[in-house]
């Protein structure tokens, strides 16, 4: 365990369905992430967070929609997604939104594998 | 793009070899950071090397950075077969940005035979 704990590992859902995404990090980190990893392409930065505001949104489409109702939780809401939404969610966080220039950078949970059907 | 890139996108060896994995990019950085993947699952951080720093060394990991041909390099040494795993590079921007946010590269898949 790396300290960032995400949930469900797999997530299988229809077009229509809504879901969330869930992610618990107790590392007393103040910046948290939002990562899609899509087969044969870099990561994708999604969604960054800071102390629970957000800071930065890499042109996602509105169908995600993230949450960061304190410091340690960060979930993002699905609805209405495409197949081409399938891939592995991964949240990050780090100390603070300096974090990737320590020495330790980026703590990764285990991802959420999404499948759109 | 402003995205890495590594090479080779896969590499196969047997246990006891050296590994290289390179990786380019095309602006000015920071800093540069390695990760780890297994399959299906997070990334973990391997090392960091700054931007004035030019080798650095973490047990049988070394990485060299090249500023001046935007490149780097992480070597694995006496391969195992548990190092088989996906490994990316990633870097933060020097500049143009208010935060530390991390691009990464495609990543190359290594296999170790045992």
């Amino acid at each position: 365990e790396t300290g960032v704990t995400q949930t469900p590992r797999h997530l299988v859902m229809g077009m229509t369905n809504k879901k969330s995404l869930k992610c618990e990090q107790h590392l007393g980190h103040n910046a948290m992430y939002w990562y899609k990893q899509s087969a044969k392409k870099p990561l994708e930065l999604m969604f960054v967070y800071s102390l629970e505001e957000r800071v930065e949104n890499n042109s996602v489409p509105s169908r995600f929609s993230p949450e960061c109702p304190n410091s340690s939780h960060l979930f993002l809401h699905l609805h209405t997604l495409q197949p081409e939404d399938s891939a592995l969610y991964l949240c990050a966080s780090s100390q603070d939104l300096q974090g990737a220039q320590a020495s330790y950078g980026y703590t990764f949970g285990s991802g959420t594998r999404l499948t759109v059907v | 793009s402003q995205q890495g890139e590594e090479d080779p996108q896969a590499l196969s060896i047997q246990e006891g070899e050296n590994a290289t994995m390179n990786c380019s990019y095309k602006t000015s950085i920071n800093n540069l950071q390695w990760y780890r993947q297994n399959s299906g699952r997070g990334l973990v951080h391997l090392i960091l090397i700054r931007s004035n720093e030019r080798e650095k060394h973490s047990g049988r990991l070394r990485v060299t950075l090249d500023t001046s041909k935007k490149s780097s390099s992480l070597l694995i040494t006496a391969s195992r077969a548990a190092d088989t795993a996906s490994y990316f590079c990633a870097f933060t921007g020097a500049g143009g940005t208010s935060y530390g946010k991390l691009t990464f590269g495609q990543g190359t898949i290594l296999t170790v035979h045992p």
